[in-house]
């Protein structure tokens, strides 16, 4: 299985600010790795597959990057709406899996 | 628009059978594979197994031999049964529809395992 390690855990930032959270995978995903935002109570939310691809409707604040087993999702002038915890997810083979989260807070 | 939902009971009995139903609306599931998700304390989000749009299923080695998913597509529903229930089986469960990622999830259903 490839394991997805996800940091940092949580992040405190303050508005306006840029944050990035980092996911390495275990061995090539090949870009096959998406972003998902779940706020408190809510479902996961897609932002980003394909590594940097921006998901209808989703704020271009948002970003992702990467390549091989390094990614990354970077989030422009925080908002605070912005809160909330991050997943990374590997879709580049089965069993999919996930990070273990980004918390991200507001200062 | 596209809109998914669970339903299920909140508390199952250990060793107990779980079954929750996704009833999905705005898009055929033939033309969608759908996937189930949960997260778990102790876990987190963990990839459970999916159905294809022609019917057939996959699912995590983790969860095989007590994991079941079927679907009623005139019903536009996809249910998801497991059997064995443990404690620690306890958390959320989701369904999404998979579109190479997941781009719609249902809002999930709490599922707590005791007695």
């Amino acid at each position: 299985d490839i394991q997805m390690t996800q940091s940092p855990a949580s992040l405190s930032a303050s508005l306006g600010e840029t944050v990035t959270i980092e996911c390495r995978a275990s061995e090539d995903i090949y870009n096959g790795l998406a972003w998902y935002q779940q706020k408190p109570g809510k479902s996961p939310q897609l932002l980003i597959y394909n590594a940097n691809s921006l998901h209808t409707g989703v704020p271009s604040r948002f970003s992702g990057s990467g390549s091989g087993t390094q990614y990354s999702l970077k989030i422009n002038s925080l908002q605070s709406e912005d809160v909330a915890s991050y997943f990374c997810q590997q879709y580049y083979n089965y069993p999919l899996t996930f990070g273990s989260g980004t918390k991200l807070e507001i200062k | 628009q596209v809109q998914l939902k669970e339903t299920g009971p909140g508390l199952v009995q250990p060793t107990q059978t779980l079954s929750i139903t996704c009833t999905v609306s705005g898009f055929s599931l033939t033309s969608y594979y759908m996937q189930w998700v949960r997260q778990t304390p102790g876990k987190g989000l963990e990839w459970m197994g999916f159905i294809r749009s022609g019917g057939s299923t996959e699912y995590n080695s983790e969860f095989k031999s007590r994991l079941s998913i079927s679907r009623d597509t005139s019903k536009n529903q996809v249910f998801l049964k497991m059997n064995s229930l443990k404690t620690e089986d306890t958390g959320v469960y989701y369904c999404a529809r998979d579109k190479g990622t997941f781009d719609y999830w249902g809002q999930g259903v709490m599922v707590t395992v005791s007695s």
